[in-house]
C-alpha cells in the first residue's frame, strides 16, 4: 500500500514565477491535508480539503495561494508570483476519514526554493 | 507564539543510555502525536494517544500522555545512533488541524 506521494521533491522557481505541489493521498483516504515547514520553524497548518471541497483554509496567507482536491487527480496547491519567503518544505498529509482523533500521514514534502 | 514547548530543542547522548524528552503545552489536545523526521524526509508517525494517562510503548520507545491531556514525554531505553533524529509532538484538539512544536533534535553517539 503506497503511502502518501508528493511531487516534485525538490521545486526551483525565480521570484515572479508559479509552483505548483502535488499530492496524492494514501489509497482509501479522502482528507488531504497541507503543512509548511520554514526553516528553524516547526510544521505550520495551511489548509484542509476533502474531494471537491475546502473545509478550512485559515492558515493559508491570504494572497497568492491556492489549493483544490478535485474529484479526480491529486491534491494541487498553488503558489502564485513566488517571493523569496516562500521557500521551504510544503508537506502533505492524508487521513481516512474524520470521527475523532484520525492519524495523520505524511508524505516526503517538496523543497522549494525561490532565487 | 507557539502552541507546544517542545524540551531540550537538542540533545546528544552515548549510545546504551536512556533519554526522555518533553512536549508541554497550556492547551488541552483530544490526541497528540509523535513523528520522526529525518533529513530531507517528512515526518515518519510513531503513536497516537489519546487518553489522559495513556501509556504506549514502541519497542524501547515509551510514550506517556499527561492526565490533563496537555503534555507529553517521549523516553528511549538505550538508545542506539538508528534512533537519532528530530522527533515531533503534535496536538490535536477536534478541528482536524496538527498543532507541531519545533522539535527535540536527538542524535546518538556510537
Amino acid at each position: 500500500n503506497a503511502g502518501v506521494m508528493q511531487n516534485p521533491r525538490h521545486l526551483v522557481r525565480r521570484r515572479g514565477q508559479e509552483a505548483r505541489l502535488r499530492c496524492s493521498p494514501m489509497k482509501g483516504h479522502s482528507h488531504v491535508y497541507w503543512y509548511r515547514q520554514l526553516p528553524e520553524e516547526g510544521l505550520k497548518f495551511m489548509v484542509y480539503l476533502q474531494k471537491e471541497n475546502i473545509i478550512d483554509e485559515s492558515g493559508m496567507p491570504k494572497e497568492r495561494f491556492s489549493a483544490e482536491f478535485p474529484k479526480e487527480g491529486p491534491s494541487i496547491l498553488r503558489i502564485q508570483q513566488v517571493v523569496r519567503g516562500d521557500s521551504a518544505a510544503y508537506f502533505c498529509a492524508s487521513s481516512p476519514r474524520v470521527t475523532g482523533a484520525e492519524t495523520q500521514y505524511f508524505g516526503p514534502g517538496t523543497r522549494l526554493l525561490v532565487l | 507564539t507557539q502552541l507546544l514547548e517542545q524540551s531540550p530543542q537538542f540533545l546528544s547522548i552515548q549510545e546504551g543510555e536512556n533519554l526522555t524528552v518533553y512536549c508541554n503545552s497550556s492547551s488541552v489536545f483530544s490526541s497528540l502525536q509523535w513523528y520522526r523526521q529525518e533529513p530531507g524526509e517528512g515526518p515518519v508517525l510513531l503513536v497516537t494517544v489519546v487518553t489522559g494517562g495513556e501509556v504506549k510503548k514502541l519497542k524501547r520507545l515509551t510514550f506517556q500522555f499527561g492526565d490533563a491531556r496537555k503534555d507529553s514525554s517521549l523516553h528511549i531505553t538505550a538508545a542506539q545512533p538508528g534512533d537519532t533524529g528530530l522527533y515531533l509532538c503534535a496536538g490535536e484538539n477536534g478541528n482536524n488541524r496538527l498543532a507541531f512544536g519545533k522539535g527535540n533534535q536527538v542524535v546518538v553517539i556510537p
